[in-house]
């Protein structure tokens, strides 16, 4: 089992649908949980992290089943500013490092 | 505060050839590392340091070298340089565990 696996989409939404990113991983040992957004040809940026509690960020909603180690994003609203790829990313207790998924592709059409 | 810089943007490289990517940063952060990102591969970890003088072995660490003498700098050296080496490399630093990590720009490197 891969270590982090994200539907690969591409998710093709119009401006204003809700879309929902979800992720898998297979470390219960993991601590910390991120989504990342890259834009094209562009370096990876936070987007928001995720906390047991689940957060919201202005349209961006993050949530966390530590049970079922499972990982989600909703996105409210969509713009076609929101078009870019949405990587899941855990961490290991007391590590450093990074675990990335392949990420998932959004564009959101007009 | 610039946060994380490569050099260079862009590279081409013949089978054998070697070179250094540089990375640097200035937020003093403890943790860098530097990954690869292949199309339908993700992002894959070469190498990490956790500090001035430690560094380690990430997935993919093979042909590829680092040293950290240094708090804001850590190089990737490419020994003899393959066509399996073209790739987007990302330079990636962290102030803590478990927080989140800055990149940089990236190179795009092509080896023919």
């Amino acid at each position: 089992r891969k270590e982090v696996e994200q539907d690969p989409g591409p998710f093709n939404v119009p401006e204003g649908a809700t879309v929902a990113f979800n992720c898998t991983y297979s470390n219960s040992a993991s601590q910390s949980f991120f989504w990342y957004r890259q834009d094209c040809r562009k370096e990876p940026k936070l987007l928001m992290s995720v906390y047991s509690s689940g957060n919201e960020d202005g349209r961006f909603t993050a949530q966390l089943n530590r049970a079922s180690q499972y990982i989600s994003l909703l996105i409210r609203d969509s713009k076609l500013s929101d078009s870019a790829t949405y990587l899941c990313v855990v961490t290991g207790a007391g590590s450093y490092q990074l675990t990335f998924g392949k990420g998932t592709k959004l564009s959101v059409i007009p | 505060n610039a946060g994380v810089t490569q050099t260079p943007k862009f590279q081409v490289l013949k089978t054998g050839q070697s070179m250094t990517l540089q990375c640097a940063q200035d937020m003093n952060h403890e943790y860098m590392s530097w990954y690869r990102q292949d199309p339908g591969m993700g992002l894959r970890l070469i190498h990490y340091s956790v500090g001035a003088g430690i560094t380690d072995q990430g997935e993919v660490p093979n042909g590829y070298n680092v040293s950290r003498s240094t708090t804001e700098d850590f190089p990737l050296r490419l020994l003899s340089a393959a066509p399996s080496q073209t790739s987007v490399y990302f330079c990636a630093s962290s102030y803590g565990q478990g927080n989140e990590q800055y990149f940089g720009p990236g190179t795009r490197l092509t080896v023919t």
